[in-house]
């Protein structure tokens, strides 16, 4: 079974502090992707990678970078994060780029 | 038009019931088509891929529309338990996935 993992479930963080999401997944898929999902606005692609070292901007990649330096791990960071940026932060990945994408269980990021 | 349309729902069906949602999309270049389930506060997960010929799994029916651009998914004899929101998803070109915003089925006694 694929599985994929996020560093934390739940995370409070204030207006301002640097914010780093971190995703693994253990199946050596070489895509992968950071979504944010919210109530109306469905998924929205952040940022996806297709091989280390390599990023591409999705859709709302304003106010966010990423970085993938092992083929496995890719992570989200938020440099300065904003109360907008409260959301449920999804991260997934697939083996190729037609082929079906698996899921993280979430980062629900609360900003103050 | 946006890229990916879905009914939000909510579908209230009795259980037994057969129910289908149909998801419209725009990019008629679109090759890969996909339905996933998501539950409450849970993440997306693969329920089927979509089929040019069309596919079943057990109670549930898939089915590709491409002179009208549109996907379905037929849900056969209801259980409390697919009660959930279902999201279509559908590869454009490179690899990026474009997600439905999905439309929430209740089934009830």
């Amino acid at each position: 079974d694929v599985k994929v993992t996020q560093s934390s479930r739940y995370l409070v963080k204030r207006t301002g502090e640097k914010v780093f999401l971190e995703c693994v997944q253990d199946m050596d898929h070489e895509n992968m992707f950071w979504y944010r999902q919210d109530p109306g606005l469905g998924l929205r692609l952040i940022y996806f990678s297709y091989d280390v070292k390599m990023k591409e901007k999705g859709d709302i990649p304003e106010g966010y970078s990423v970085s993938r330096e092992k083929k496995e791990r890719f992570s989200l960071i938020l440099e300065s994060a904003s109360t907008n940026q409260t959301s449920m932060y999804l991260c997934a990945s697939s083996l190729g780029a037609q082929d079906t994408q698996y899921f993280g269980p979430g980062t629900r990021l609360t900003v103050l | 038009r946006k890229e990916v349309e879905q009914d939000p729902g909510p579908f209230n069906v009795p259980e037994g019931a057969t129910v289908a949602f149909n998801c419209t999309y725009s990019n008629s270049a679109s090759q890969s088509f996909f339905w996933y389930r998501q539950d409450c506060r849970k993440e997306p997960k693969l329920l089927m891929s979509v089929y040019s010929s069309g596919n079943e799994d057990g109670r549930f029916t898939a089915q590709l529309n491409r002179a009208s651009q549109y996907i379905s998914l037929l849900i056969r004899d209801s259980k409390l338990s697919d009660s959930a929101t279902y999201l279509c998803a559908l590869q454009g070109g490179g690899n990026k996935l474009t997600f439905g915003t999905g439309t929430q089925l209740k089934v009830e006694l």
